[in-house]
């Protein structure tokens, strides 16, 4: 069975603070990983996807990495309006859906 | 392009009470989905369908039903709502060909007294 465990649950940091969520994956035949953005009382937005390990994808000030048992979102230097909770999710080969994690909640003081 | 829509946006029930959940989409997804999420759960799959006319359970389907009769739209009912089944409730869709994850809905907010 595919699982997908992230963690912290959540995250504090001040503005300007780099640091890193984890996203710890087992599933058979990986068909992609998967990071959203979801704000307070919205849907989950697209971020990124990847495929295979060693593959890193960035947006702004986020970086997504990928290694065969997990993978890294990256934020440096955030600013107050990072703040959201992120999920991660997992394609297993010859899936038709997406498993989640249970996210992590963000928050960047200014 | 709307995207994905669900209505309603806000729902409060009595136990007991039957309603109908309705995401539509104008992507020419093949694949919907609907999701449940709950604090500290995440998001859950309650069924999925993959095409006009096909429908699978997913993780949590007990006490829902669905059906999708049209590409577009993907409905899912509650006969007998429980206070269990207060959530957000979540609508996505993707496509079958070169699959790129979903695209969400912006959720149902749904509140069973």
């Amino acid at each position: 069975e595919d699982q997908v465990t992230q963690s912290p649950e959540a995250l504090r940091l001040q503005e300007g603070e780099s640091s890193s969520l984890n996203c710890s994956y087992t599933v058979s035949g990986l068909r992609g990983l998967f990071w959203y953005r979801q704000d307070p009382g919205k849907g989950p937005e697209f971020l990124f996807t990847l495929y295979s390990a060693g593959e890193e994808k960035e947006k702004e000030r986020l970086k997504a990495t990928l290694t065969k048992k997990e993978s890294f979102l990256h934020i440096t230097a955030p600013k107050p309006e990072d703040s959201a909770t992120y999920l991660c999710a997992v394609r297993g080969q010859g899936a038709q859906k997406l498993v989640f994690g249970q996210g992590t909640r963000l928050t960047i003081n200014p | 392009n709307a995207g994905v829509t669900q209505t309603p946006k806000f729902r409060v029930l009595k136990t007991g009470q039957s309603m109908t959940l309705l995401c539509a989409q104008d992507m020419n997804h093949e694949y919907m989905y609907w999701y449940r999420q709950d604090p500290g759960m995440g998001l859950r799959l309650i069924h999925y369908s993959v095409g006009e006319g096909t429908t699978a359970k997913g993780e949590v389907p007990d006490g829902y039903n669905v059906s999708r009769l049209k590409k577009q739209n993907f409905l899912l009912g509650l006969e007998s709502a429980a206070p269990s089944q207060t959530s957000v409730y979540f609508c996505a869709s993707t496509r079958r060909v070169l699959w790129r994850g979903y695209t969400f809905g912006s959720g149902t907010r749904l509140t069973v007294v």
